[in-house]
């Protein structure tokens, strides 16, 4: 039981690249959801999903999209890299309502320069 | 202003000492509160979860509501060093349960 799944660990992108972060988990939860982490700011919302096929925007989604064609898997795409999406990013998912809290991935350091 | 406030500290107290980590929040509808702990260069991990006001006790853990007050505390027992980390409160509405609202962490240092 591998629970969240994020790759890559590490990555550094110049501006205005594309690219995916990965996200899987096996216990099929129905509620996933991305975060990023800045210094001082806590965690954040991107984007959440409450079951394959259904999608909608946290608090801070722009430059970032999102899509869940099987209850595993959330992927998040970065359409064009910029300095300020540098970032600690994190997957999430939870059983039911998830008001009972989420398990989370180990985070993907993101790098744009 | 910020849904939640958290006081980021750090914070470094000794070995054995009863560490009191707080948090306020201004949206009155919030109803789910948790704790998180995050280690250093890994993802949070749910420490605590509880619903409306009252207290719950895990442990050496107590986390405290007080839905009045606005105002949410986690109480850690005779600290361990292996207890340094960040504390972060986290909480979401009834409904839409889905979206946590974190504040900004507290660095906790335990020192032997």
């Amino acid at each position: 039981n591998a629970g969240v799944t994020q790759t890559p660990k590490f990555q550094v992108l110049k501006t205005g690249q594309s690219m995916t972060l990965q996200c899987a988990q096996d216990m099929n939860h129905e509620y996933m959801s991305w975060y990023r982490q800045d210094p001082g700011m806590g965690l954040r919302l991107i984007h959440y999903s409450v079951g394959a096929g259904i999608t909608d925007q946290g608090e801070v989604p722009n430059g970032y999209n999102v899509s869940r064609s099987t209850t595993e898997d959330f992927p998040l795409r970065l359409l064009s890299a910029a300095p300020s999406q540098t970032s600690v990013y994190f997957c999430a998912s939870s059983y039911g309502t998830g008001s009972n809290g989420y398990t989370f991935g180990s985070g993907t350091r993101l790098t744009v320069v | 202003q910020k849904e939640v406030e958290q006081d980021p500290g750090p914070l470094s107290v000794p070995e054995g000492a009863i560490v009191s980590l707080n948090c306020t929040y201004s949206n009155s509808a919030f109803q789910y509160f948790m704790w998180y702990r995050q280690y250093s260069r890994k993802g949070p991990e749910l420490l605590m979860y509880t619903y409306s006001s009252g207290n719950k006790e895990d442990g050496r853990f107590t986390a405290q509501v007080d839905k009045s007050s606005k105002y949410i505390s986690l109480f850690i027992r005779d600290s361990q060093p292996s207890d340094s980390a960040t504390y972060l409160c986290a909480m979401t509405l009834i409904q839409g349960a889905q979206k946590l609202v974190f504040g900004q962490g507290t660095r906790l240092t335990i020192n032997p």
